[in-house]
């Protein structure tokens, strides 16, 4: 069965770095686009980020761009987000999540639903 | 940037009840491409429904997407007392964004 197993989260002060691993098994992993997407407490869901299956094309929401760094090792079944200058508003459980890719656009974003989550790992940013 | 406005915020029903959910986008959602996910507190979200009306494997037929457009909608025929959560639907045409919830609360 697929599995998605995101770990690395913790506290962490405003402006340090933290990388954060989501483990997947149960599936061909190099075959499928994958996603993080956060919450923060007791809010709503947001888009974070996108890497395609190959590792070649990846895509950011304006809030990250410049700070995360979506990446995937798939010899390792691992898919990582690297995250640069953290804020307080960066606080949120953050998700993994298999990219079921529909169709790809032009640019080579793809246009993806997200059909298996892992369980969140909690970042907290504060002094 | 399409923005999905979810109502209501809150719906309080009775098991057994029929569900409506709206989903209203700020622009055209190409090509059908709306996903609706359930979350349970302290659970990751799951999969129910996408492109606006494919129910994904393993959920049950009382839950059933439609619309097209702007507007969207999630029905649950029959309420059953595992199905109290909240509800994001969610547009993957153009980038990925989610509408804020509405969460199904026990009348």
């Amino acid at each position: 069965q697929v599995q998605l197993v995101e770990s690395g989260g913790g506290v962490v002060q405003p402006g340090r770095s933290l990388r954060l691993s989501c483990a997947a098994s149960g599936f061909s992993f190099s075959s499928y686009a994958m996603h993080w997407v956060r919450q923060a407490p007791g809010k709503g869901l947001e888009w974070v980020a996108v890497i395609s299956y190959d590792g070649t094309n990846n895509y950011y929401a304006d809030s990250v761009k410049g700070r995360f760094t979506i990446s995937r090792d798939n010899s390792k079944n691992t898919l990582y987000l690297q995250m640069n200058s953290l804020r307080a508003e960066d606080t949120a459980v953050y998700y993994c999540a298999r990219g079921e890719t529909v169709t790809i656009g032009p640019d080579g974003f793809g246009h993806d639903y997200f059909d298996y989550w892992g369980q969140g790992t909690l970042v907290t940013v504060s002094s | 940037e399409i923005v999905l406005t979810q109502s209501p915020g809150t719906l309080s029903l009775s098991p057994g009840e029929r569900a409506t959910l709206s989903c209203r986008a700020s622009q055209s959602v190409s090509s059908s491409y709306l996903a609706w996910y359930q979350q349970k507190a302290g659970q990751a979200p799951r999969l129910l429904i996408h492109g606006a009306s494919s129910r994904a494997t393993g959920i049950p037929d009382r839950f059933s997407g439609s619309g097209s457009g702007t507007d969207f909608t999630l029905t649950i025929s029959r309420l059953e007392p595992e199905d109290f959560a909240v509800y994001y639907c969610q547009q993957y045409g153009s980038s990925y964004t989610f509408g804020q919830g509405t969460k199904l609360e026990i009348k």
